[in-house]
């Protein structure tokens, strides 16, 4: 079955610096990768994902990046503010197994 | 998401005792899942369900059961609650788009703690 690794498990940036986090899967056939964002005591949702016939997607100050040939994908924070601060997931799935296996998460502190 | 609805939201219970978590939607989604969160290990899946009558296991379903008693419903419970169980709980539900993928909506999380 699907294997996703995620890193690093906490990271410490400074307020206006870019953070990358970093996912590696072990199945070839998945084509979806989202990235999940949890504030403090909040549920989890969904602020990007990206399919498997892209390389890279933007939404404003975050982006995600693929490399199918590698088998990892990346979580992209430019110009960080406060309001980052929280965990974030990253995910895969394919059409064929129906259900998403997570990373193990990052605990993202930005520091003013 | 206010669609995605959890009962309780807080439970200490002890050791031994039976309990059941309830979720409920509106979205309107066949899919519905269960997970557990805990430090350092992320979300990990208990049971899943993509329509009434299908229920399939996780990677974690041992000590666990569910029921999917409406499209809208789905259950779990503990049969007996054993410490290790204390986590955070959450609910989500899907609508994938055929062929492409699925996103998932978490409900608000049950924290239970087995005493």
């Amino acid at each position: 079955g699907e294997n996703v690794e995620q890193h690093p498990s906490t990271l410490s940036v400074q307020e206006g610096d870019s953070a990358v986090i970093k996912c590696t899967y072990s199945d070839s056939a998945s084509n979806y990768f989202p990235w999940y964002k949890q504030e403090l005591g909040k549920r989890p949702q969904l602020i990007i994902d990206i399919r498997s016939n892209v390389g890279e997607k933007k939404d404003q100050r975050i982006a995600v990046t693929l490399n199918k040939t590698a088998k990892h994908f990346s979580l992209h924070i430019t110009e960080t503010q406060p309001e980052d601060s929280a965990v974030y997931f990253c995910a895969a799935s394919h059409q064929g197994a129906q259900k998403l296996v997570f990373g193990q998460g990052t605990r993202l502190t930005i520091n003013p | 998401d206010a669609d995605v609805t959890q009962t309780p939201r807080n439970r200490i219970t002890k050791t031994g005792k039976r309990i059941m978590l309830e979720c409920s939607q509106t979205k309107g989604h066949d899919r519905m899942y269960w997970y557990r969160q805990d430090p350092g290990l992320g979300l990990r899946l208990i049971y899943y369900s993509f329509d009434v009558k299908d229920i399939n296991k996780g990677e974690i379903s041992d000590g666990y059961s569910v029921s999917r008693q409406a499209q809208a419903k789905f259950s779990l419970s503990l049969e007996s609650a054993i410490p290790n169980q204390t986590a955070l709980y959450f609910c989500a539900t899907s609508d994938p788009t055929p062929g492409l993928g699925e996103t998932q909506y978490f409900g608000p999380g049950t924290r239970l703690l087995v005493l």
